[in-house]
């Protein structure tokens, strides 16, 4: 079973274009972490979000964590080809239980 | 300082051959990782260490033996791998393991693993 489920999978848009991902679950998660990786690179932590209905604004990366902290979103406004990769939600979920990752939404942001 | 650093950056091995991952960070982080990426999909988390004792090994098999030798080195040690070992391998740290505080993991570039 995947705790934490990505979508859309797959996204490809044209540059100036906003975008939406979501990173849902069934379970409650402390924290949850958004990560950028490109190919061949490790994964670039993006922000941390901790608290139910918190945002953090990253430029023109938006990111939200669901009030009851089961969920979480990425909103990117006017998409530009430097935003094209790997993005990836990880989580903690409870206890001493290490990172639980997501399963990506690739992203290609066409000039 | 937030860098994970990882030597060598690709690596080509044959199945009867040795060697070895190198794994280090400076931010004082007591918790370190070792996960491996296939291609298209997310990292698999292989072992976790706390204070420098491995605290998880996810079944992992025993031709990958890691070592901590002290707080800021983490190493992967090889030997007898198979071709579907080929993967990208990534390291990473946080300042702690547990969910009562966020516990933030930076990745480090990783090593691109290629047995023949």
């Amino acid at each position: 079973t995947q705790l934490l489920e990505q979508s859309p999978q797959f996204l490809s848009i044209q540059e100036g274009e906003n975008l939406t991902v979501y990173c849902n679950s069934s379970s409650v998660f402390s924290s949850l972490q958004w990560y950028r990786q490109e190919p061949g690179e490790g994964p670039v932590l993006l922000v941390t979000v901790v608290t139910g209905g918190e945002v953090k604004k990253l430029k023109r990366l938006t990111f939200q964590f669901g009030d009851a902290r089961k969920d979480s979103s990425l909103h990117i406004t006017a998409a530009q080809p430097g935003d094209t990769g790997l993005y990836l939600c990880a989580g903690i979920n409870s206890g001493n239980t290490p990172l639980v990752f997501g399963k990506g939404t690739r992203l290609s942001v066409i000039a | 300082d937030t860098e994970v650093t990882q030597t060598p950056k690709h690596l080509v091995m044959g199945m009867t051959n040795k060697k070895s991952l190198k794994c280090e960070q400076h931010m004082g982080h007591r918790a370190m990782y070792w996960y491996k990426q296939k291609a298209k999909k997310p990292p698999e988390l292989m072992f976790v260490y706390s204070y420098e004792k491995l605290s998880i090994n996810e079944s992992v098999p025993s031709r990958f033996s890691p070592e901590c030798p002290n707080s800021s080195l983490l190493n992967l040690h090889l030997h007898a791998l198979q071709p579907e070992d080929s993967a990208l391998y990534l390291c990473a740290s946080s300042q702690d393991v547990g969910a009562s505080g966020t516990y933030e993991q930076y990745f480090g570039p990783g090593t691109r693993l290629t047995v023949t």
